[in-house]
């Protein structure tokens, strides 16, 4: 099945610092979602992207739609204790197809 | 709040028992799904619905059935579970957003143990 590589797979950092993860493809998407999942819940969309090129933030998040429709990357500025979870970037391929990378786990020292 | 309601939240069951988890969801959205997420894999597709007695399978549906009998609930069915459907399932529904893009909001998940 189609694969979305994200990396890294796991991040241990000091709070305050500036975290950054991204997505690559062999595909081309239409969409890409960045959602942040905590401990015992699901995943809850951070940001959406739509066209190539695009740069969107919320708050202290950044996210950019890759120029090649084929990556993505998530930024997250000055990280504070509520950032730790699991980040997981998705690709709209058709109508109703979303692929998921595997998930980034960030852990915070405080 | 999509208002998506999952059901068991946790569950443990033997190996080659039947097993159903429920999604329930009160704002009548016509697609839902269901993902498993397993460590390293991320959430992979199982099934999902685009109507009442409409569904289609995803990647991962070997093992799986499910039943849109209603607009508010989707049900998964393990036939006779496997160790290897150890896993926590979620349901999503998907919203209409910006240039026809699917956003999905998902529920809390099922943790399912099959021992």
């Amino acid at each position: 099945g189609q694969q979305l590589n994200q990396s890294p797979q796991s991040m241990f950092i000091q709070e305050g610092e500036d975290v950054s993860m991204n997505c690559t493809s062999s595909s081309i998407f239409n969409t890409w979602l960045w959602y942040k999942q905590d401990p015992g819940e699901g995943p809850v969309l951070l940001i959406a992207l739509y066209k190539a090129g695009e740069l969107t933030s919320n708050g202290r998040l950044t996210a950019q739609f890759g120029i090649t429709r084929k990556d993505s990357f998530l930024n997250i500025s000055a990280s504070i204790p509520s950032d730790v979870g699991i980040y997981f970037c998705a690709g709209q391929l058709g109508a109703q197809k979303l692929v998921f990378g595997q998930g980034t786990r960030l852990t915070i020292n405080p | 709040d999509a208002g998506i309601t999952q059901s068991p939240r946790h569950k443990v069951t033997e190996t080659g028992t039947p097993v159903t988890l429920r999604c329930h969801q009160t704002e009548n959205h016509r697609y839902m799904y269901w993902y498993r997420q397993d460590p390293g894999h991320g959430l992979r597709l199982i099934h999902y619905s685009y109507g009442v007695k409409d569904t289609d399978k995803g990647e991962v549906s070997d093992g799986y059935s499910v039943s849109r009998s209603k607009t508010e609930d989707f049900l998964l069915t393990l036939e006779s579970a496997t160790s290897s459907q150890t896993s926590v399932y979620f349901c999503a529904i998907s919203e209409s957003k910006g240039a026809g893009a699917n956003v999905l909001t998902f529920g809390a998940g099922s943790r399912l143990t099959v021992l």
